[in-house]
């Protein structure tokens, strides 16, 4: 596609649910980011994945965050049990392969799933 | 540890003038600083990307200027317009990590 798209934008849920957010990133960008931005906050990185690798996981804030990347497509974000603490906007990032030590590389935003848990 | 600093935390200004937005950072090893514009609702955009042997950089009426030894940056825009309320927020980058650490910026509204 044209940018990097994300589903649902909207997404209203009970406390104790289990939610699944999905990112397709720009096509032939190996590299995808999960960033949470909680109203007023500045982005805060979640999980990235590269390729093959073994994703980057140090910014999941609890085991009921988890991220699956089939290859160099499609990525979904679930957190289980939500709590009223996980209400924010969840942005999903893709950048190409040369990372973001090199000026060459840019990341690409999608618009974001909006998550409310009541 | 905060590792960037944005001032104002908040700007309001009539179309049409000029302004500049404020960057201190601490990352180190440093390699890059990026500017992002980031539209109410929507994902930050790349303004600007400059390495540490930068100065300055200019994208259309946004210029953006950097002292890597001072570990400060400035992104001015000229000429603004309604289009340019949104929240500008300044990316340092170093080290190994593909990982990207984005303060709350500075948020901006232009007037008519």
């Amino acid at each position: 596609g044209a940018g990097v798209s994300q589903s649902p934008s909207n997404k209203v849920t009970e406390k104790g649910k289990d939610v699944e957010l999905r990112c397709d990133p720009i096509s032939g960008h190996t590299a995808l980011y999960w960033y949470r931005q909680r109203l007023g906050q500045g982005l805060e990185f979640l999980i990235y994945f590269q390729g093959n690798s073994a994703p980057d996981k140090s910014g999941l804030p609890s085991d009921r965050f988890s991220a699956e990347r089939t290859g160099e497509s499609v990525s979904t974000l679930t957190i289980q049990r939500t709590q009223q603490e996980d209400s924010a906007v969840y942005l999903c990032a893709s950048s190409g392969r040369a990372g973001m030590g090199t000026t060459n590389e840019k990341l690409f935003f999608g618009s974001g799933t909006q998550l409310s848990v009541l | 540890k905060n590792q960037v600093e944005q001032s104002p935390q908040s700007l309001i200004i009539l179309e049409g003038k000029n302004c500049t937005l404020q960057c201190n950072y601490t990352v180190s090893p440093f390699s890059n600083l990026r500017w992002y514009k980031q539209d109410t609702g929507r994902g930050p955009v790349s303004l600007t990307i400059m390495t540490f042997s930068e100065n300055t950089k200019s994208n259309g009426r946004y210029t953006a200027t950097l002292d890597a030894d001072t570990k400060q940056s400035s992104l001015h825009i000229t000429a603004s317009q309604l289009s340019d309320s949104a929240s500008y927020i300044c990316v340092p980058h170093g080290g190994a990590t593909n990982k990207l650490i984005f303060g709350t910026g500075t948020l901006l509204a232009v007037q008519p």
